[in-house]
C-alpha cells in the first residue's frame, strides 16, 4: 500500500458529461501530480499541485482542471468527456523537495460510453 | 525536453533466466532516474531510483539497475527471474532542478515469464 487513496477506482460515463476524480496523499506529502495512461499515449504527466498552488501543467486539456485544498488532497475534474478520454488516471504524491520519490495510487478507471 | 525509450515492448523470459530491461533516456543535466513496476490492475509501485553517487544501484525484490552516462542508459537487471516478477516495467526520468517534479515515462515493457 503506497499510502495515496484515489476515489472511485472504476467510473463509467457517458459522452458529454463531467466526472470529479478525488485523491488523498500519503501523509506529510505536499505535492500531487496527476497522471494519464491510455494505450496509445502511454503515461502522460498532466498537472501538478504542491501545498495548494499549481506548480506545473503538462499534457492536459483545457476540459480538464484541477485543485488542491488546504487539506492537501486533490480532485481532478474532467468535462465535456469524450471517447477519447477514456484511460487510467493517476495520482501521486511527494515530499516535494529536490530528490522527491513519487507515490502512486491505484488509479482510477474512467470508461466513457 | 526530457524523453524516455524503452525499445522492448514485451520480453519473454523463462522462471529462473536473467532479466535485463533497457532503458535509454534523454535529459541536458544529470537526470534523476527511476523504475517501476505496474501489475495487472495495480497502480505503480517504486523498485528503484538512482540520483547520484554508485552507478549501480539495488532495489526491491532484488532489482538492480546501472547508471552509464556514457550510454544515457539506466538498465534493470535481476539474476533469476520468479514467475511473480511478471509485469509491466516502466523507466522514467525527473528533473535534477528547478520545480517541475514532473516525471516523463517510458511505454514500458511486458514481461511474461515462462514456467
Amino acid at each position: 500500500d503506497s499510502g495515496v487513496t484515489q476515489t472511485p477506482k472504476h467510473l463509467i460515463t457517458a459522452t458529454g458529461q463531467r466526472v470529479t476524480l478525488r485523491c488523498s496523499p500519503r501523509s506529510g506529502d505536499l505535492s500531487v501530480y496527476w497522471y494519464q495512461q491510455s494505450l496509445d499515449q502511454g503515461l502522460q504527466f498532466l498537472i501538478q499541485y504542491y501545498n495548494g498552488e499549481e506548480r506545473a501543467k503538462g499534457n492536459i486539456l483545457e476540459r480538464f482542471s484541477a485543485q488542491q485544498f488546504p487539506d492537501l488532497h486533490s480532485e481532478l475534474n474532467l468535462s465535456s468527456l469524450e471517447l477519447g478520454d477514456s484511460a487510467l488516471y493517476f495520482c501521486a504524491s511527494s515530499v516535494g523537495q529536490a530528490k522527491n520519490i513519487q507515490y502512486f495510487g491505484a488509479g482510477t478507471r474512467l470508461s466513457v460510453l | 525536453a526530457q524523453s524516455v525509450t524503452q525499445p522492448d515492448i514485451h520480453i519473454t523470459v523463462s522462471e529462473g533466466a536473467s532479466l535485463e530491461l533497457r532503458c535509454n533516456y534523454s535529459y541536458g543535466a544529470t537526470p534523476y532516474l527511476f523504475w517501476y513496476v505496474q501489475s495487472p490492475g495495480q497502480g505503480l509501485q517504486l523498485l528503484l531510483k538512482y540520483f547520484s553517487g554508485d552507478t549501480l544501484v539495488q532495489g526491491i525484490k532484488g532489482f538492480e539497475a546501472e547508471f552509464k552516462r556514457s550510454q544515457s542508459s539506466f538498465n534493470l537487471r535481476k539474476p533469476s527471474v520468479h514467475w511473480s516478477d511478471a509485469a509491466e516495467y516502466f523507466c522514467a526520468v525527473g528533473r535534477s532542478g528547478g520545480s517541475n517534479y514532473k516525471l516523463t515515462f517510458g511505454k514500458g515493457t511486458l514481461l511474461t515469464v515462462n514456467p
